[in-house]
């Protein structure tokens, strides 16, 4: 079985420019989440989608990110335009049933924004 | 309030010692879920384990075991015989209410 798939890996950028994060949860996943790891923070979570609709989007943490879900086996996370203090690593994560059920994530995207 | 304390902000040993990582939460709910999860140097978060409230047996799975007490809100960790493989930040975490509530990690340093 494919785990969470997110691309790219690594993204360096400049500040100004518009950065697109993708991931592919694991098929029949129902729930789905973007998180964000720094070592300052710690991991936070960005938002949190159930049956491809936002359900806490708390956690975004200002206009210049948005997120979207237009299918079950897809989701994308921007910012425009991004900010050094956008640089993290960046990990999707899909879950069977939430809560009761683990959360199983991506490898990560780590982003550098210069 | 819900909330997950990993006291142990760092720890270190010798290879072959046993570990035992603390985890202790916080929550009115009767109905919840506790997890742990590693995360190597290498970066990707790995689930290890999930345990509902209503089961409070331990669990063991080879090196690793588990020991969950509801009566001091504790879902301990320990590597028994541990490896230079075991090092890693190792995360606990608290299922509530369509929330996951994540405490701050200990880093688990295995020296050869």
């Amino acid at each position: 079985d494919a785990g969470v798939i997110q691309s790219p890996r690594h993204e360096v950028t400049e500040m100004g420019q518009e950065v697109t994060l993708r991931c592919k949860p694991i098929s029949g996943h129902n729930s789905l989440f973007w998180y964000r790891q720094t070592m300052m923070r710690g991991l936070e979570l960005l938002i949190y989608f159930n049956n491809n609709v936002p359900i806490d989007d708390s956690g975004m943490p200002e206009d210049r990110f948005s997120a979207k879900m237009p299918n079950a086996s897809f989701s994308t996370l921007k910012i425009q335009p991004s900010e050094p203090r956008d640089s993290a690593v960046y990990f999707c994560a899909s879950s069977l049933i939430f809560p009761q059920g683990a959360l199983h994530f991506g490898n990560g995207t780590r982003l550098t924004v210069t | 309030a819900q909330k997950v304390t990993q006291a142990q902000t760092e720890i270190s040993v010798v290879e072959k010692e046993d570990v035992t990582l603390d985890c202790v939460y916080e929550t009115r709910d009767t109905t919840y879920y506790l997890f742990w999860y590693k995360q190597p140097p290498s970066g990707e978060l790995v689930f290890l384990i999930r345990r509902n409230s209503f089961d409070e047996q331990n669990e063991i799975s080879g090196r690793y075991s588990w020991n969950f007490q509801k009566s001091t809100s504790s879902f301990n960790f320990t590597i028994t015989a541990s490896q230079v493989v075991d090092s890693a930040v190792y995360f606990c975490a608290l299922s509530i209410n369509y929330q996951l509530i994540w405490g701050a990690g200990t880093k688990l340093i295995i020296k050869p």
